[in-house]
């Protein structure tokens, strides 16, 4: 079965500091892995993904992510925070894994972005 | 020419009553969901309709029933609604490879 695990519920940094959001993952077929971020009273916006090609993953607003299979990570980064960067970020994996079209999202519970000025 | 929307945004109720959520997809994807997100932000699959068949349904309590007009449509119908339901409730389509465009969420409040 596939699983996600965020590491901090909460984490903090400073505006222009490097955003580091860390998430590892089970699963037991190729996985296909996903960020996503949510604004408060928003919904859910595609930052990424990881379907099987280049390991690092270039997305949205600068972020980009490391598709780890020694370490089963997939790790959220950007160089330099900006304050409208904060939000709630989600990892995510699709269930049916690498072909699995039409799973569903196995979701992570979330790391709350602050950023300090 | 939004992609996914819901009506309601929110959704004030009374225990027992019961109520519809609406999601309309208008990026012809085949598969469209449903997530309830609790107050701890946690986010949970509860239905998926791909070409308007039910292709999974997670443990939810039969109070609770996704109907799909059609393909772009995909509605959240709760009977005898509960204090426990109250959460943000959002739809998703997806057009394959496991990425999903979410809905803007309706939050539902039982009183």
């Amino acid at each position: 079965a596939q699983s996600v695990t965020q590491l901090g519920s909460h984490v903090s940094v400073s505006e222009g500091a490097l955003v580091l959001l860390r998430c590892n993952y089970s699963s037991s077929v190729p996985p296909y892995l996903f960020w996503y971020v949510q604004y408060p009273n928003q919904g859910l916006q595609l930052l990424l993904k990881y379907t099987s090609a280049a390991t690092l993953v270039k997305g949205i607003n600068g972020f980009e992510a490391e598709f780890k299979k020694s370490e089963t990570s997939f790790h959220l980064t950007k160089p330099s925070a900006h304050m409208s960067d904060a939000a709630e970020y989600f990892c995510a994996v699709s269930d049916r894994g690498y072909g699995g079209s039409q799973g569903n999202l196995i979701f992570g519970k979330g790391t709350k972005l602050s950023v300090k000025p | 020419d939004t992609a996914v929307s819901q009506t309601p945004k929110y959704l004030v109720t009374q225990m027992g009553n019961d109520k519809s959520i609406k999601c309309e997809q208008n990026l012809g994807h085949d598969t469209m969901y449903w997530y309830k997100q609790d107050s701890k932000k946690f986010l949970k699959i509860m239905f998926s309709y791909n070409n308007k068949e039910l292709i999974i349904n997670e443990t939810v309590p039969n109070r609770f029933s996704p109907k799909s007009p059609d393909k772009a449509h995909l509605n959240l119908h709760i009977n005898s609604l509960e204090l426990g339901d109250s959460a943000v409730y959002f739809c998703a389509s997806s057009p394959g490879q496991g990425s999903q465009y979410f809905g803007p969420g309706t939050r539902l409040t039982v009183t």
